[in-house]
């Protein structure tokens, strides 16, 4: 059965950095891309970006509203993406899922962004 | 980057009732299209894939039609469990985008 754990959440200051993880089993992570996508409270989703396997190159994504402060990572020896976020912004603020597109979805971890 | 409109944004039905929701995408997305179902406090759950592709557990009660720009979610007659939040989504090319979701009221 596939899993999808992401923490790291926390409150931050803007202009901080903070980064998530997300632990999965049940599947042969290194042949699959990983997505992140964003809700903020109370709000529709947004897709953050994705990270291709390695097969593919494992280049990355992003979304305009992210690219050159967010780095999707991966450590396939064990089994765990990165959503590495710098400069964080009040706009940031929201649940951040991981996903393996687009069939399974972690429960969330939730970002805070404020002083 | 791929605009989407989804309406209603809202809807009010019963028990019964038969639903749709529509999505409409700003160029062609051929026939990649995702219908998610959002209960509060929890993350999405992918109910449709490709348009038309019915997820492995999901009820018969849901389908999806349409191809292009143009698609619909239609839930046969709802159930308790079915009041929600819908949300459709592009996946052709990046950056892949949500529509802005229906909420699904008594």
């Amino acid at each position: 059965e596939v899993h999808l754990v992401e923490s790291g959440g926390a409150l931050v200051h803007p202009g901080r950095s903070l980064r998530l993880s997300c632990a999965t089993s049940g599947f042969s992570f290194g042949d699959y891309a990983m997505t992140w996508v964003r809700q903020a409270p109370g709000r529709g989703l947004e897709w953050v970006g994705f990270i291709r396997s390695k097969p593919y190159s494992g280049a990355t994504e992003y979304a305009a509203s992210v690219k050159g402060r967010f780095t999707i990572s991966r450590d396939d020896s064990k089994s765990i993406a990165y959503l590495q976020m710098n400069s964080l912004k009040t706009e940031d603020t929201a649940v951040y899922y991981c996903i393996l597109p687009w069939d399974y979805w972690g429960q969330g971890t939730l970002v805070t962004v404020s002083s | 980057d791929i605009q989407m409109t989804q309406s209603p944004s809202s809807l009010s039905a019963s028990v019964g009732d038969r639903v749709t929701i529509t999505c409409r995408t700003s160029q062609s997305i051929n026939n990649n299209l995702n219908w998610y179902q959002q209960r509060p406090e929890k993350a999405p759950r992918l109910l449709i894939s490709a348009a038309y592709t019915l997820i492995s557990g999901v009820p018969s009660r849901f389908s999806g039609s349409g191809s292009g720009t143009d698609f619909t979610l239609t839930i046969s007659s709802l159930q308790a469990e079915d009041f929600a939040t819908y949300f459709c989504q592009q996946a052709h090319s990046v950056p892949y985008t949500f529509g802005q979701g229906t909420k699904l009221e008594i």
